[in-house]
């Protein structure tokens, strides 16, 4: 299994703001994934990043809004821009080490005001 | 469509006592289906993974099955705690040409009352 630390563990932020969340792996891997997580809803799959390329953002999303970096195999970080209140969500990093095999963080709490 | 539903949406039951959380599935093609636990606050946590030719899993008090032929998948918890207060998650993976996605359920909220 893969340990997963992210930070911060919550923020209030105000409209208009960023806030960078950074995600770390204790082990190397491939794909690490970025989810939203609005009140009451399930996960839904933010973009996909991997080392060395761009992340791959899934319909609805894109990257002004949810910058993505990846500078190695144990790292990542997600940058919610210009926020506003319906940015309010937890953000969880995930990995698949190996593919199929999905772990997450603890996730990230951010209220927009 | 790729689809996972779950049911019921709630569910409340006393400390002690059993409950089924149910999962209804149209993914195609399946690679494998989990149940996760998410306490409030905290990241989804796997309970168990399935793949098509297993029927049944367990983890301790928690026993998950599978019917690939229905497509549905249940999770039974026994002897239930106030701990196993949390949201449960059935996911279902799709394993495309070169790649896999992750189908989540909406989740079952469950309080255990003392």
């Amino acid at each position: 299994s893969a340990v997963i630390s992210q930070k911060p563990s919550r923020d209030i932020c105000q409209r208009g703001t960023s806030l960078t969340i950074q995600c770390q792996v204790d082990s190397q891997v491939t794909m690490m994934f970025w989810y939203r997580q609005q009140p009451g809803q399930s996960l839904t799959l933010i973009a996909t990043a991997n080392q060395g390329s761009e992340a791959t953002y899934e319909s609805g999303f894109v990257i002004d809004k949810f910058p993505i970096s990846r500078p190695n195999l144990t790292f990542s970080t997600l940058t919610v821009s210009n926020m506003s209140p319906e940015d309010s969500s937890i953000y969880l990093c995930s990995v698949g080490s190996p593919p199929e095999e999905q772990y997450f963080g603890p996730g990230t709490r951010l209220t927009v005001t | 469509k790729n689809q996972v539903e779950q049911s019921p949406q709630s569910l409340i039951i006393l400390e002690g006592k059993n409950c089924t959380l149910q999962c209804n599935y149209t993914v195609s093609p399946f690679s494998n289906l989990r149940w996760y636990k998410q306490d409030t606050g905290r990241g989804p946590v796997s309970l168990t993974i399935m793949t098509f030719s297993e029927n049944t899993k367990s983890n301790g008090r928690y026993t998950a099955t599978l019917d690939a032929d229905t497509k549905q998948s249940s999770l039974h918890i026994t002897a239930s705690q106030l701990s196993d207060s949390a949201s449960y998650i059935c996911v279902v993976s799709v394993v495309g040409d070169s790649s896999y996605k992750l189908i989540f359920g909406s989740g079952t909220r469950l309080l255990v009352r003392p």
